[in-house]
């Protein structure tokens, strides 16, 4: 299968600062990219996506960074606050194939 | 709440038995997606549904099906369940069930413990 990974599994920040979760990708002809949130006990929501043909794009307190060269995605999430912490994956798609990375635990620290 | 509801949300059962977990997607979404999140593997697709037929297929073993019905909900059957087959199963929702912005919505999900 495909081979999305985090750089990190835990992060830990404080409460007002920005917050980067990194993914590295595998697949060079994945088109689309998603970032999802889990906290406890509930399902992946949804954050943020980006196509392939964009390298930014900005969401409220979220942007995602896309580097097609070294195939690495990025997270940033500003202001972090005690509600974001949670798990965070990143996906990868190519068609209607999605692969996920196995998450980044960030822990906002009051 | 994502409006995806997803029963029962815990099922224990013994190996080599066999269940079956409901999806009901989003109202007007006509695309259904299963994944498993298994501790060491994380968040595997598993099958995708639009309108009834299968769309698209992930890492999912022989020993699971799944299908959508006309009404749009779907099921998940697993059979001769294994110890390894522990895990969260999460059913998602989309609207027209293509990847591009095509956001899916998870539901709560349905935790299988295999004894």
């Amino acid at each position: 299968g495909e081979s999305v990974g985090l750089h990190l599994p835990t992060l830990s920040v404080q409460e007002g600062d920005n917050s980067i979760i990194n993914c590295a990708y595998s697949n060079s002809a994945s088109d689309y990219f998603i970032w999802y949130k889990q906290e406890s006990g509930k399902g992946p929501q949804f954050i943020i996506d980006i196509r392939s043909n964009m390298d930014k794009r900005q969401g409220q307190r979220v942007t995602v960074l896309l580097n097609k060269t070294v195939k690495h995605l990025s997270l940033q999430i500003a202001a972090t606050q005690p509600g974001d912490s949670a798990v965070y994956f990143c996906a990868e798609a190519t068609g209607n194939q999605f692969y996920f990375g196995t998450g980044t635990s960030l822990t906002v620290i009051p | 709440d994502s409006g995806v509801t997803q029963t029962p949300k815990h099922l224990i059962t013994a190996t080599g038995q066999r269940v079956t977990l409901r999806c009901s997607p989003r109202s007007g979404d006509l695309s259904v997606y299963w994944y498993q999140q298994s501790l060491d593997q994380g968040l595997q697709f598993l099958i995708q549904y639009y309108n009834g037929e299968e769309r698209a297929k992930g890492n999912i073993l022989e020993r699971f099906s799944a299908q959508q019905f006309p009404d749009l909900h779907s099921e998940l059957n697993l059979s001769s369940l294994e110890l390894g087959d522990s895990a969260l199963y999460f059913c998602a929702s989309s609207l027209r069930g293509s990847g591009y912005t095509d956001t899916q919505y998870f539901g709560p999900g349905t935790r299988l413990t295999v004894l």
